[in-house]
């Protein structure tokens, strides 16, 4: 099936510093989104980007739609404790269903 | 406004036995999808449900069945557990078939001995 490449796998920074994370995908998809799972919960949307070339902010967080619609990247500025967690993308492609395909995730770290 | 909620939250099961796990929509959403997220994984789509109806389902066998009911709720079935089902499932409600901005419960975590 389809496969998101996720990078990078996990992160450490400092607090107060921005992260960048980025998606790519030998397919395309209609829409993008990017969810965060905390220990112990399902995943949480944070954005979700419907057309090519798109930039979309949500308060710290930014995300773009890739033009060529095989990427997306995710960038949180001015990291809090509150950040850390596992972050995944997420595409979206008409295929017989709407279901989502998932990367494997960058689990960030944050250091006081 | 009350969201996803699933049971059991944790269960442990032998191979070869059968579970059921359920799911509470989230208030006015019609549409409920299943997802197997296996240890250090994304979450990976088993299948959708809308109106009742089975509406797409991803790479899983048949021993992996669902049902949704007319209050939108729902179940996941599985026949024949194997060790590699153990894993944490996760429903997902949506206010329609085609948004892909699904609202998670906090799923069921399986255990196959």
């Amino acid at each position: 099936g389809q496969q998101l490449n996720q990078s990078p796998q996990s992160m450490f920074i400092q607090e107060g510093e921005d992260v960048s994370m980025n998606c790519t995908s030998s397919s395309i998809f209609n829409t993008w989104l990017w969810y965060k799972q905390d220990p112990g919960e399902g995943p949480v949307l944070l954005i979700a980007l419907y057309k090519a070339g798109e930039l979309t902010s949500n308060g710290r967080l930014t995300a773009q739609f890739g033009i060529t619609r095989k990427d997306s990247f995710l960038n949180i500025s001015a990291s809090i404790p509150s950040d850390v967690g596992i972050y995944f993308c997420a595409g979206q492609l008409w295929a017989g269903s709407y279901q989502l395909t998932f990367g494997k995730g960058t689990k960030l770290s944050v250091i006081p | 406004e009350t969201g996803v909620t699933q049971s059991p939250t944790h269960l442990i099961k032998t191979r070869g036995q059968q579970v059921t796990l359920r799911c509470s929509s989230q208030s006015g959403h019609n549409t409920v999808s299943w997802y197997q997220q296996a240890l250090g994984q994304g979450p990976q789509f088993i299948f959708q449900y809308y109106r009742e109806e089975e509406n797409g389902r991803g790479n899983f066998p048949p021993r992996f069945s669902g049902l949704q009911f007319p209050n939108y709720s729902s179940e996941l079935n599985v026949n024949a557990l194997e060790l590699d089902d153990s894993a944490l499932y996760l429903c997902a409600s949506s206010s329609g078939l085609a948004t892909g901005e699904l609202f998670f419960g906090e799923g069921s975590r399986l255990t196959v001995l």
